[in-house]
């Protein structure tokens, strides 16, 4: 069974910093689906971004983009320029890709904090 | 923006009560789910939905819990008998065959107490 790992329970960033969030997991398939959602205080999860597998390049959107290292089973996500709207839980999801009805495995989450 | 929509926002139910939990997906959308969220706690997948039939659950989905879309909009999550430990917030998700985005859309989530 797939399994996401989210090593830092609690993470902080002063406003206008950047901050990184780690996300390993474990899968023997070699074609998949990894995302970060974000989950502020109003518990909605809401899409940060997305990964395929297959794609070399990282994906970025606006002031969030993830470093994907296949090998390493890696998927960390950056944060530039952060606002204070940013802070909430982020969770790391990992699905496969052989069905479009797969569902998503989430890692346990990582609070952040941003500082004025 | 098309979203997924859940109600009530908050129910609190006894030990031992039935309750439904309902969700509107979007639309078009043809896959559906249903994750619950305790209380400090990762989101844990419960089952998945797709032409009128389970496709997958979770051993949390025991035979305690049914799902169903009884009018073709509605998606339902029940409960026969609520446990203290099914107190959760519980997110239902749709999303539809495009190629290349599998995301999931998420509802704003329905929290239940059980006293």
């Amino acid at each position: 069974a797939q399994t996401v790992t989210q090593s830092q329970p609690e993470m902080s960033v002063q406003e206008a910093e950047t901050v990184t969030l780690s996300c390993t997991y474990d899968t023997s398939e070699s074609d998949y689906y990894l995302f970060w959602y974000k989950q502020p205080p109003s518990r909605q999860m809401i899409l940060v971004i997305r990964q395929e597998a297959y794609k070399q390049q990282n994906a970025t959107e606006n002031r969030f983009s993830v470093n994907f290292q296949k090998a390493a089973k890696s998927f960390s996500l950056k944060i530039s320029d952060s606002q204070l709207g940013d802070a909430a839980m982020y969770f790391c999801a990992y699905r496969r890709s052989d069905n479009y009805g797969q569902n998503f495995v989430f890692g346990p989450g990582t609070r952040l904090s941003v500082l004025p | 923006e098309p979203e997924v929509t859940q109600t009530p926002s908050h129910q609190v139910t006894q030990m031992g009560q039935e309750v439904i939990l309902r969700c509107v997906p979007i639309s078009n959308h043809l896959y559906f789910y249903w994750y619950r969220q305790i209380l400090g706690q990762k989101v844990e997948f419960l089952v998945s939905f797709y032409n009128n039939e389970i496709s997958e659950k979770s051993e949390i989905f025991d035979d305690q819990f049914s799902v169903e879309r009884p009018d073709g909009s509605n998606f339902t999550l029940k409960i026969r008998s609520t446990k203290l430990e099914d107190s959760a917030m519980y997110f239902c998700a749709s999303n539809i065959p495009r190629l290349n985005t599998y995301e999931q859309y998420f509802g704003p989530g329905t929290r239940l107490t059980v006293t």
